[in-house]
């Protein structure tokens, strides 16, 4: 069983579209996030939310938001996708002092 | 100049030498996680501290809080070793390292 699971793994698409990236984590984690890796392996996180706080890094454009339906999920919708959107997005569960699982990445190309 | 700073950048090493990993930081921190990215991408935490040391296996890590400093300690280095490991800090904030690219050679 997959304890962190994200759907899809490879993405492409054009610019101007709207996009959603799943995330799914059975662990029971309280804590889910969104990373970035850009081109150059540099890891910067998006968000993090749990079931009583959204935290957005306030680096990140206005046009990513995350959506969580349940404590179970966070998905990333981006809209109007750019070039520079192009990167490996990594969503990861924590709880506690338990340290992180990390999903398998997504990588998204915007052309 | 980043928040985190690790050192150093790239290490090549021969398989059971003993390799160490510095993470230097400049925040304030709830806790330190060092993270391994393998060359498939993956990514596993391998530690979260916030004071002293944590083992597990032939892998180390230490903190000191006064000194803003932590290092990773590989002992009996093996080449399934090879990876990128990231140094990570948070607080009201999460900061990453660039990465120490690892290389064992067999």
């Amino acid at each position: 069983d997959t304890a962190v699971s994200q759907t899809p793994k490879y993405l492409v698409t054009q610019m101007g579209n709207d996009k959603s990236i799943k995330c799914e984590q059975n662990l029971g984690h309280d804590t889910m996030y969104w990373y970035k890796q850009d081109s150059k392996k540099f890891l910067k996180i998006m968000f993090s939310y749990n079931n009583k706080e959204l935290i957005i890094n306030e680096t990140v454009p206005n046009r990513f938001s995350p959506k969580s339906p349940d404590k179970a999920h966070l998905n990333l919708h981006i809209n109007s996708l750019e070039l520079g959107d192009s990167a490996v997005y990594f969503c990861a569960s924590s709880h506690g002092a338990d340290g992180y699982t990390f999903g398998s990445g997504t990588r998204l190309t915007v052309v | 100049k980043n928040e985190v700073e690790q050192s150093p950048q790239n290490l090549t090493a021969q398989e059971g030498e003993f390799i160490t990993i510095n993470c230097s930081y400049s925040v304030g921190i709830s806790a330190l996680h060092w993270l391994q990215q393998h060359p498939g991408g993956g990514i596993v935490s391998l530690f979260m501290l916030s004071s002293g040391k944590k083992k597990h296996g032939r892998l180390i890590a230490t903190i000191n809080i006064q000194e803003k400093h932590s290092s990773l300690h590989i002992t009996a280095s093996h080449p399934r070793d090879s990876a990128v490991y990231i140094c990570a800090v948070g607080g009201n904030q999460f900061y990453f390292g660039t990465g120490t690219s690892l290389t064992v050679i067999p």
